[in-house]
């Protein structure tokens, strides 16, 4: 497997509260981006961390907001939830910003909004 | 027009068979391009990068056409084992990691 792990694998919430999801990054690797896959539909890019900093985001409202620790795990955190924030979360590490290498992902996280 | 466009599929093919599949992108500042694979309900994986000059792994094969922005993957020889989504992405700012996909194309691989 890829070495990124995240935390927990399936989730249920209720409209207007709030979530955090967790990833960990493949050892070595720095930068962490995070993407949202709705069902038949391909990874959405919601945000990337490069070293603690936010290093570009997709199109997603500020209620979307994530950090990334010292040991480069990183979390991603929703607030007022949507129904339409129901969806897979996906968490993929990388070694630096730029280049041409692979992005590894994590299992993601299922998370439903009721 | 959505970044990244590929064939909607699904495709059923029987084992053995050859099949092709397409995708553009709008950017043509793209800097990067690749190929990943996901199964159901998992992860993607990166099944190959994309090269202008073409490039071959085993029976998958991309090619890139920069001047018509647009990428293909061939799979020759189809296995039950290609069963899966395929999803076209692309890196639109070389400096940055961030991926673009594709809606991706579903195969499944009669026996």
């Amino acid at each position: 497997e890829t070495g990124v792990t995240q935390s927990p694998t399936h989730l249920i919430k209720t409209r207007g509260q709030q979530v955090t999801l967790r990833c960990s990054s493949q050892s070595g690797h720095n930068t962490v981006s995070w993407y949202q896959q709705a069902l038949g539909q391909g990874p959405q890019f919601i945000f990337q961390y490069y070293r603690e900093e936010e290093n570009g985001r997709g199109n997603f409202p500020p209620r979307f907001s994530g950090l990334q620790f010292p040991n480069y795990s990183s979390e991603l955190n929703v607030n007022a939830l949507e129904l339409d924030d129901s969806a897979l979360y996906l968490c993929a590490s990388s070694l630096g910003r730029g280049g041409y290498n692979e992005q590894f992902f994590g299992p993601g996280t299922r998370l439903t909004v009721l | 027009r959505k970044e990244v466009e590929q064939d909607p599929g699904p495709f059923n093919v029987p084992e053995g068979a050859t099949v092709a599949f397409n995708c553009t992108y709008s950017n043509s500042a793209s800097q990067s391009f690749f190929w990943y694979r996901q199964d159901c309900r998992k992860e993607p994986k990166l099944l190959m990068s994309v090269y202008s000059s073409g490039n071959e792994d085993g029976r998958f094969t991309a090619q890139l056409n920069r001047a018509s922005q647009y990428i293909s993957l061939l799979i020759r020889d189809s296995k039950l084992s290609d069963s899966a989504t395929y999803l076209c992405v692309v890196n639109p700012q070389g400096s940055a990691r961030q991926l673009t996909f594709g809606s991706g194309t579903q195969l499944t691989v009669l026996p």
